[in-house]
Parts: C-alpha cells; structure tokens; sequence
C-alpha cells in the first residue's frame, strides 16, 4: 500500500510552452501533497504544500503563477510549469501523506523536465 | 532549514553492515526522527522512523541516543543495491501541514 504516482515520468518541451505533471495517491486518500524539485547532486527542496479543495501554499521564492498546483480531488494533485525556461528544467518529485495518518510520507517517483 | 547534520558520503563494503549517523541536537520533545534513502533518479523511498525507543524493521534498524540527540541507522547487511543517498530528517509525527525538509543526506557507496 501506499503507493504514488507521477505521470509523466519524463518529458521534453519548447521553451515558453507549459507542463502539466500529475501527482496519485493510488491506494489511499491525501488530503495534503507536495511537491519539491530537485537539482543534479542537490537535495529535495520544497516548493509547495498543495492542499484539497483550497489554494497551495507556496515556499518563498517560488513564483505561483509559474507553478500552478490543483488539488481538485483526494488523490489527484497536478503542478503546471507555465511558459518554462531551460532554468525550469529539473526533477520534480510529488509526496503524500495519508489523511488522517501519522506524518510518514510517500514519494512518487519523479518527473524528469527537460525546457529546450 | 534542515535541523539535522550529516556526513557527506561513506563507503562500506558489501555484505557489512552500513552505520549511519546523524546529529539533531536541536530536536524538539514531539520530533520524531525519519530516515529515507534516495537511489539514483527515483523519489526518496520511506525507510524506519523513531522517537526515543529503537526501531527495527525489515529494511534496517534505528539507534536513537538517550538524549535524543543523535542517531543511527543500520543496514545489516549492506548490499549493492542499497548505494544512495540516506536522508535523515525530524518533524512532528502528526503534524498536518509540516512538510519534510530535507538536509544533504549521506552518499552511501556499498563497494564489492
């Protein structure tokens, strides 16, 4: 059991055209998702706290009207790279927490962007 | 920021057990302390978490000092495809809202 997803695990795109990158708790409700990226030889740094049914919260510095996160349901969250750059490109990673559970979160596998 | 301090990197040889440390000095009475590795290109992948008692599990086992202070993870039996990056992080346990905030984390090399 829980398990998450990511969808796409990889893609490439133009400069200045948008991503959407798909976040699902497979076998469990989330009510709290969130999503980091990750740069070559660095750690996990959070972007935002996406949270069902509301507005993410956003970590300082990350723009949100370049990173648009939805959580519209409790196993779906998706992050929207609006007009990315080749600096967009890196490793996004989603986790989840179970609803109502203790704070052990899991991790999707990544989605791997590459703006050319 | 990361509330907790790790070597770098390390190296064990495979089939020896891989001792892991970490230094939380700073961790607070309702903190429990989580350690997830990070293997090339994948999402961190959930390993043992603790508070003040030893942990064990199927995957490793937990040394936390009495002070909690510090702790150790151990893999028993290190094998080559356990070579990644071992995060060691604190946050509440039930927490709602509070993210994981990840620190550098330790480079394991598990050599044959």
């Amino acid at each position: 059991g829980a398990v998450v997803s990511q969808h796409p695990s990889r893609v490439i795109c133009k400069s200045g055209t948008s991503v959407k990158i798909e976040c699902r708790s497979l076998d469990f409700q989330a009510t709290t998702m969130f999503w980091y990226r990750q740069f070559p030889k660095k750690s996990l740094m959070l972007m935002a706290t996406s949270n069902e049914g509301s507005k993410a919260t956003y970590e300082q510095g990350v723009e949100k009207d370049k990173f648009l996160i939805n959580h519209a349901s409790l196993t779906l969250s998706t992050l929207t790279v609006t007009s990315a750059h080749p600096e967009d490109s890196s490793f996004y990673i989603c986790s989840a927490r179970v609803t109502g559970g203790p704070n052990e979160q899991f991790f999707g596998p990544g989605t791997r962007l590459t703006v050319l | 920021d990361a509330k907790t301090t790790q070597p770098p990197s390390m190296d064990c040889a495979e089939g020896r057990a891989a001792n892991l440390p970490c230094n939380h000095s700073t961790i607070s009475g309702n903190e429990y302390v989580y350690w997830y590795r990070q293997i090339h290109s994948q999402g961190p992948q959930y390993i043992i978490h603790g508070l003040k008692n030893n942990e064990t599990n199927e995957m490793a086992s937990l040394i936390i000092t009495e002070d909690r202070k510090s702790s150790t993870l151990i893999l028993p039996h290190a094998t080559l495809r356990d070579t990644a990056v071992y995060y060691c992080i604190v946050s509440p346990r039930n927490s709602g809202n509070t993210p994981l905030v990840f620190g550098k984390g330790t480079r394991l090399s598990v050599i044959a």
